[in-house]
């Protein structure tokens, strides 16, 4: 059964910084680019970024609102995604989602998701 | 960045009814149009990839058509596990972007 599970969110300062881990389990995870989403409270889903698989070269695309700030990893021995969130705003309060991203027909959809975690940016 | 846009934002139906909601992207986007459908205090759940193709799991209710720059998702006859609200995604651009979502409402 896939499973993603995001861990490491919290309440934390205006300009500080937080990692957020997403452990996968059930699937080859180095075989999958993994995305990072968020949705402020009340409000509709953002994408945040993703980075592909090694097979495509691990590499990585930002939203424009977290460019700079925010860096995406992967350690595919431990199946874990990371989300590093630098310089943290209060508009970066939001759940963050993980999810594994599918191609089929030549598109891409994110076919799993984590639960979620909140991270609250507050004085 | 690519603008989805979904409508209407929401709408009342009661159980048995046929639902329909519209995303138009900004550009020419081809098939490149997931669907999905998402509870209060739930993560999103894949419904309908490529357009019109219904997710493994997914009652064949649902379904989804178009190509280019609009779409559909339609819902045959509306049970009472489909009040949520549904947004619909591009993946043509690197830069993923939602519709604003449909919220479904018990009439």
């Amino acid at each position: 059964e896939v499973q993603l599970v995001e861990s490491g969110g919290g309440l934390v300062q205006p300009g500080r910084s937080l990692r957020l881990s997403c452990t996968a389990s059930g699937f080859t995870f180095g075989d999958y680019a993994m995305n990072w989403f968020r949705q402020a409270p009340g409000k509709g889903l953002e994408w945040v970024g993703l980075i592909r698989s090694k097979a495509y070269g691990g590499t990585t695309e930002y939203a424009a609102s977290v460019k700079g700030r925010f860096t995406i990893s992967r350690d595919d021995s431990k199946s874990i995604a990371y989300l590093q969130m630098n310089s943290l705003k209060t508009e970066d309060t939001a759940v963050y989602f993980c999810t594994r991203e599918e191609v089929r027909l030549g598109e891409l959809s994110s076919d799993y998701w984590g639960q979620g975690t909140l991270v609250t940016v507050s004085s | 960045d690519i603008q989805m846009t979904q409508s209407p934002s929401s709408l009342s139906a009661s159980v048995g009814d046929r639902v329909t909601i519209t995303c138009r992207a900004s550009q020419y986007i081809s098939n490149y149009l997931n669907w999905y459908q998402q509870k209060p205090g739930k993560a999103p759940k894949l419904l309908i990839y490529a357009a019109s193709s219904l997710q493994s799991g997914v009652p064949s209710r649902f379904s989804g058509s178009g190509s280019g720059t609009d779409f559909t998702l339609s819902i045959s006859s509306l049970q009472p596990d489909d009040f949520a609200t549904y947004y619909c995604q591009q993946s043509y651009s690197t830069l993923r972007t939602f519709g604003g979502g449909t919220k479904v409402e018990i009439k």
